[in-house]
C-alpha cells in the first residue's frame, strides 16, 4: 500500500538555524499538508498546498516558514530561523482530494 | 471556534471492556475522521463518516454521526491492552481542506 514518507525522523539543531524537514507524498496526490504537534498538545495546521502554491496557512506559518515542492516527487517545509518553540513532531500529509494520508512524522529539538 | 471538544479526556478501563469516546463540534462538517496515536508516534488513521452517513463500522470499532447534535462517538468493542493510545476526532469543513484536530482522549487499557 502507498504511503507518506518523512526524513528525517529525528532532528536535533541549535536555534537560530535552518532546517529542512523532507516528504515523499503518495505519488498520484495533488494536495499537500504540513502539520505539527507539540508535546503533549494537539495536531495543528500549518499550511496546504496544491497547483505549486499554497492554498491556506495558518497564524502559526508566518515568514519564517516555507514550503517547496522541488521536483515531482518531494515535499519540503524549511524553517529559516529555529526558535525553542519550534520544537515538536512536524507531519507531512497528501491527499488525492479525500482523505489525507499522513507520514510517521520528523521529531524537531530545537536547542 | 471550528473547534470542538472530546470527552473524556481520559479513560482507564478494563481489558475486555468497551470504551465509548465522544466528539463534538460548532459548524457544518463536510467529515469527521478519527485517528490514533501511541505515545510521540504517528497518527493511524482510523475511520472517515461523512457528512451523509451516520455510523460506520470497521473490526472492533464504531462511529457514529449525528449531524442535528454536532457531535461524533467513537466506540471500540472488547478493548485489548494494545488500544492504549490517544484518539483524536478530526473535523474536515470541504473536501481537500485542512484537518482540524481536537484535543484527544487519552486511553488506557488495564490488564
Amino acid at each position: 500500500e502507498p504511503e507518506v514518507t518523512q526524513t528525517p525522523s529525528h532532528q536535533v539543531t541549535q536555534m537560530g538555524q535552518e532546517v529542512i524537514l523532507r516528504c515523499v507524498p503518495i505519488s498520484n496526490h495533488l494536495y499537500f499538508y504540513w502539520y505539527r504537534q507539540i508535546l503533549g498538545q494537539k495536531v495543528e495546521f500549518l499550511v496546504s498546498f496544491y497547483n505549486n502554491e499554497i492554498s491556506e496557512k495558518s497564524e502559526i506559518f508566518d515568514d519564517q516558514f516555507s514550503v517547496e515542492r522541488p521536483d515531482g516527487s518531494n515535499f519540503t517545509l524549511k524553517i529559516r530561523s529555529t526558535k525553542l518553540e519550534d520544537s515538536a513532531m512536524y507531519f507531512c500529509a497528501s491527499s488525492d482530494g479525500y482523505e489525507q494520508y499522513f507520514g510517521p512524522g520528523t521529531r524537531l529539538t530545537v536547542t | 471556534s471550528q473547534q470542538g471538544e472530546e470527552d473524556p479526556q481520559a479513560l482507564s478501563i478494563q481489558e475486555g471492556e468497551n470504551a465509548t469516546m465522544n466528539c463534538s463540534y460548532k459548524t457544518s462538517i463536510n467529515n469527521l475522521q478519527w485517528y490514533r496515536q501511541n505515545s510521540g508516534r504517528g497518527l493511524v488513521h482510523l475511520i472517515l463518516i461523512r457528512s451523509n452517513e451516520r455510523e460506520k463500522h470497521s473490526g472492533r470499532l464504531r462511529v457514529t454521526l449525528d449531524t442535528s447534535k454536532k457531535s461524533s462517538s467513537l466506540l471500540i468493542t472488547a478493548s485489548r491492552a494494545a488500544d492504549t493510545a490517544s484518539y483524536f476526532c478530526a473535523r474536515q469543513y470541504s473536501s481537500a481542506s485542512k484537518i482540524i484536530f481536537g484535543s484527544g482522549t487519552r486511553l488506557s487499557i488495564r490488564p
